[in-house]
This record gives structure tokens, sequence and C-alpha cells, in this order.
């Protein structure tokens, strides 16, 4: 199984509402990413698990808050998000350690409409 | 800081032809190249990854090549088919860990 699931494929929110994404893997990698992708530009790193512990935030916004609360699961929970913040979150996984080999599987993402 | 570039932004080939996609990047201290695929609206599906000791990666009809002191990687793909139509992205792992930093993508449309 090289799957990473995400839910849901679609979500579409207000600026004052709180919503969540979640991401789902049972590979047992330990290190699991969260990427935004806008139209036609590359995806960018958001934020890094490693071992359930936050490794990298790379400046996010706080209205943006992972959380990882299992070796499986990863969640990005937002709240008061700006239209600007539309695009599509991809999820993440690989193995920790076992570097420089280290495959990335990503989920089929959650397209994020804020109106 | 590492940049990744991929020349060409979009290519359109007709069925059967042999093509060169191509990736550049500004530091060489990586872990390792990978090249993805994704179909409009989708995620990324890895094809192929080249560790930093490696020169090369084949699978199937792919061929990836890494030359990392002057910081290039090719893919290969031979006998195109319009399947093969979508966005490919080369994407590096620094050293240091976890920081997979990628190309803007080269837009693939292979004509039947």
């Amino acid at each position: 199984d090289t799957e990473v699931t995400q839910t849901p494929k679609h979500l579409v929110m207000g600026m004052t509402n709180k919503k969540s994404l979640k991401c789902e893997q049972h590979m047992g990698h330990r290190a699991m990413y969260w990427y935004k992708q806008k139209a036609k530009k590359p995806p960018e790193l958001m934020f890094v698990y490693s071992y359930e512990k936050l490794s990298i935030n790379e400046s996010v916004p706080s209205r943006f808050s992972p959380e990882c609360p299992n070796s499986s699961l990863l969640n990005l929970h937002l709240h008061a998000l700006q239209p600007e913040d539309s695009a599509l979150y991809l999820c993440a996984s690989s193995q920790v350690g076992a570097k420089p080999g280290n495959t990335i599987y990503f989920g089929e993402g959650s397209w994020l409409t804020v109106v | 800081k590492q940049e990744v570039t991929q020349i060409p932004a979009a290519l359109s080939v007709p069925e059967g032809e042999n093509l060169v996609l191509n990736c550049s990047f500004t530091d060489s201290a990586i872990y390792n190249l990978q090249w993805f695929r994704q179909d409009p609206g989708k995620g990324l599906t890895s094809l192929l990854l080249i560790q930093s000791s490696q020169r090369e990666q084949t699978s199937g009809r792919l061929n990836a090549s890494l030359d990392k002191s002057s910081g290039r990687s090719t893919l290969y793909i031979a006998a195109s088919q319009p399947g093969d139509s979508a966005t490919y992205l080369c994407a590096v792992e620094n050293t240091g860990g976890f920081k997979t930093i990628f190309g803007a993508g080269t837009r693939l449309f292979v004509k039947a």
C-alpha cells in the first residue's frame, strides 16, 4: 500500500469558519508534510513532522495550525482564512533516516476555496 | 538558497517522439532528485528518484540522469504517448533534511 489519503477532496469555507483537512498513511512513514500549491505553480512546503513532532514550519501564518496526533495521521486546522489562501493542499509522507533514497509519496490533495 | 529551474515550461510533441525535459538546480548539496508527474487537479506521482551518488535511473520508457556537479538532471521519455500528457516536476531534497524544493514544471502535451 503506497497510498496517502486526504479528505475532503473539496472544501469551501467562509473567512470566519473553522475547518480541518485530514491526511492518513499506513506505510509506516515517520515524516509527514503539508504543501500548498497555487494554480500553475510548484508545491510550496508549509510544515514537516518527524516522529510526530513539528520539525519545520516555513513561516506559515498562524491561521494554519498543523497537528500530528499519531504516526499515521496529519491534520491541518484552518481558521480565519483569506481568499488568497485558496489553493490545492497536498499531504505527503516519507521514511526518516533512510536517506538519501527517501521517495516522497503524495496524496491527491484537498482543493480549498475561501469565500 | 536552493533554486530549481525547469526548461521548457511547456512542450507539445506528436505521438511516438522521444523527448527530453531539463531540470537545473543551484546548490549541489542534495540528498536526491526526484521526478514527479502531476495530472490536472491531481496530486503528484513519483516517477523516479536518483540518489546523490547515482548517475541515472530507469523505469520503463523513462530514464532520468543526474549530474550533481553541474547541477543538472534530464528526464528522457521514449516513444511518447497521449497518456504521457501531464506536468512533470523535478524536486531536490537538500542535505539537512526534509526540505524538498520543486521546479515550476514542464507541461507536456502529446498529440495523437
